[in-house]
């Protein structure tokens, strides 16, 4: 079957612009997370959802970010009015269930680069 | 502040050696240590984890040691070879939480 899909793979924009990515995961799969992930460091901790409710936002770095998932499959990460330092790989991981040892698989990630 | 620290940041082993990973962690609340395999242009997969309540879990050629405490764990990969070349991130989260927390990488190649 399909693994958890990222669109676009690549996106460039000019500062100030707003972007949004987008995250299918995998079909069935009631959990939803979104990570980003500097050159050389290990994926950070953005936020994530249950079905359609977004349970924790706490890594969120300010309130440019944002994340819905409005009927529980599809998510979008939005972020508004981009600065250069938000340039990074944006992942995306979905597991069947919550709670620590069910596995996330992760997308192969959004590469945004903010000019 | 980093939650998981992992070294080293890089690492180069001969076909047929041991690889040894090490990461160490300070939060006394984690109890699933995850680690993670990445391929050049793809994410992140789920290679082996554990839990705190044994101290080796082995898979195939890959075993993880868990000192509970010291609160550190480390990966060795038995007889590499050149396919496992990939960098490989620890990992670490609590029962009730859902997020993980990575270690910054190891970049592992090894050389036929």
């Amino acid at each position: 079957g399909a693994g958890v899909s990222q669109s676009p793979r690549y996106k460039v924009t000019k500062r100030g612009q707003d972007v949004a990515l987008r995250c299918d995961p995998i079909s069935g799969h009631v959990s939803l997370y979104w990570y980003r992930q500097a050159l050389g460091q290990g994926p950070e901790f953005l936020t994530y959802f249950n079905y359609e409710a977004q349970q924790d936002k706490s890594g969120l770095p300010n309130d440019r970010f944002s994340a819905e998932r409005p009927e529980g499959s599809i998510s979008t990460l939005t972020i508004q009015r981009t600065e250069q330092r938000d340039s990074a790989m944006y992942r995306c991981a979905s597991s069947i269930f919550w709670g620590a040892g069910n596995e996330q698989f992760f997308g192969p990630g959004t590469r945004l680069t903010v000019l | 502040q980093q939650q998981v620290k992992q070294s080293p940041q890089s690492l180069i082993v001969q076909k047929g050696g041991i690889s040894i990973i090490n990461c160490a962690y300070e939060n006394t609340a984690f109890d699933y240590f995850p680690w993670y395999q990445q391929f050049p242009g793809k994410g992140p997969a789920l290679l082996i984890a554990i839990r705190p309540d044994v101290s080796e879990k082995k898979e195939g050629r890959f075993t993880i040691s868990f000192n509970k405490s010291a609160k550190q764990f480390s990966l060795h990969i038995m007889d590499s070879q050149p396919g496992d070349s990939a960098t490989y991130f620890c990992a670490a989260s609590e029962t009730g939480a859902n997020n993980l927390f990575f270690g910054t990488g190891t970049r592992l190649t090894v050389i036929p």
